[in-house]
């Protein structure tokens, strides 16, 4: 089956580097992508790894690890929008067209 | 361009009541896929539509059914609800072809069986 492990609550301060990790398990491997949504929003897609490395996008990073099944998305320079739950989605190779997503981490960020 | 919308945007039913969850995209895509997510679960995949006519089932199809008549639309129906089935449910589509990422999500439905 496809599992995916990431920590329910993350805090940090606004102007500082917070990083959410994830691994996953899967049987078969065609990417790790990364959602962000806010309290009453609907997700909205952030990036994606399909292959080793780091994938920058402004202030968003998100690094793959394929060999070690891991993961992570990185924030820089905190700001008080920032706060909102992070989820991580894999797509195995089984199940057709189905993507699997982690339960999220809630990052908080104090002024 | 509205993207991808849904109807109704609440909604609460006794239990044993039926109904229908409308959703709409304007982007073209091929793919659709209808979720639902519980507080501390993340998404759970309901059903999916790989295209016009076709759904297969996700992870927890069971007490939903789906149709796909058109290519614009992905209907979702609760046959009699329940109140294990208190959620919020969010639509999504993708454009076809590519890897399966960057999903388009509708702003949600929040349902309530008593």
């Amino acid at each position: 089956g496809q599992s995916l492990e990431q920590p329910s609550e993350v805090t940090a301060v606004e102007g500082a580097i917070v990083q959410i990790n994830c691994t996953y398990q899967t049987s078969g491997f065609y990417g790790l992508s990364w959602y962000q949504q806010h309290d009453g929003g609907a997700p909205t897609f952030l990036s994606y790894n399909g292959l080793d490395g780091l994938e920058e996008t402004g202030r968003f990073s998100s690094f793959l690890s394929r060999s070690d099944s891991y993961g992570y998305l990185l924030l820089q320079e905190l700001q008080m929008k920032d706060s909102a739950s992070y989820f991580c989605a894999v797509r195995g190779s089984t199940g057709g067209f189905k993507t699997i997503f982690g339960a999220g981490t809630r990052l908080f960020v104090k002024a | 361009n509205a993207g991808v919308t849904q109807t109704p945007k609440f909604r609460v039913l006794k239990t044993g009541q039926s109904m229908t969850l409308l959703c709409a995209q304007d982007m073209n895509h091929e793919y659709m896929y209808w979720y639902r997510q519980d507080p501390g679960m993340g998404l759970r995949l309901i059903h999916y539509s790989v295209g016009e006519g076709t759904t297969a089932k996700g992870e927890v199809p069971d007490g939903y059914n789906v149709s796909r008549l058109k290519k614009q639309n992905f209907l979702l129906g609760l046959e009699s609800a329940a109140p294990s089935q208190t959620s919020v449910y969010f639509c999504a589509s993708r454009a076809a072809g590519g890897l399966d990422y960057e999903q388009y999500f509708g702003p949600g439905t929040r349902l309530t069986v008593t």
